[in-house]
């Protein structure tokens, strides 16, 4: 079993469309997160989400909403998609800074 | 959190030892350092974190100074599998701690 899977892998889209990434942990960890990692290969923190409690970067454009049903799932929509939103996005769940564990990335592409 | 300072890349021969080092000379005295590393195209893997004793697991060894002012990370045996990018972190380690990455250093094993 995968510990923290994010579908889809790759995603190709049109500028001004809309679409999500899901992902889903089954370590039973208390939070959530979605990383960006763009051509310079910088990660960078997007969201955390914790108990209910979302925590928002201020550099995150509000195109990007994450949406969570549950502990186990940490769903990302992203609005009117842009150029710039080409990037490897991160789903991460941890239990502590020792224990982030990482999904496999979903490389989005916007043309 | 403390800023981190790594050197942007190293090379590394098979089977010796790798030291990746780190300055961290504003960690405050309740900050760990956690050390974590990205393979290529893969999500960030958790390696080794410490206070201000040495510690060493399965994956490496991290050395800290005396005065916890920087730090070492060693692979004792490298292989080509541990090229990657490597995270040197420093952050006080509460649950509601966010995993904020650097530049860190791109570890090229070669044979």
């Amino acid at each position: 079993d995968t510990a923290v899977s994010q579908t889809p892998k790759y995603l190709v889209t049109q500028m001004g469309n809309d679409k999500s990434i899901k992902c889903e942990q089954n370590l039973g960890h208390d939070t959530m997160y979605w990383y960006k990692q763009d051509s310079k290969k910088f990660l960078k923190i997007m969201f955390s989400y914790n108990n209910k409690e979302l925590i928002i970067n201020e550099t995150v454009p509000n195109r990007f909403s994450p949406k969570s049903p549950d502990k186990a799932h940490l769903n990302l929509h992203i609005n009117s998609l842009e150029l710039g939103d080409s990037a490897v996005y991160f789903c991460a769940s941890s239990q502590g800074l020792r224990s982030y564990t990482f999904g496999s990335g979903t490389r989005l592409t916007v043309v | 959190d403390a800023k981190t300072t790594q050197p942007p890349s190293m090379d590394c021969a098979e089977g010796r030892a790798a030291n990746l080092p780190c300055n961290h000379s504003t960690i405050s005295g309740n900050e760990y350092v956690y050390w974590y590393r990205q393979i290529h195209s893969q999500g960030p893997q958790y390696i080794i974190h410490g206070l201000k004793n040495n510690e060493t697991n399965e994956m490496a060894s991290l050395i800290i100074t005396e005065d916890r002012k920087s730090s070492t990370l060693i692979l004792p045996h490298a292989t080509l599998r541990d090229t990657a990018v490597y995270y040197c972190i420093a952050n006080y380690g509460g649950s509601q701690g966010n995993l904020i990455f650097g530049k860190g250093t791109k570890l090229s094993v070669k044979p």
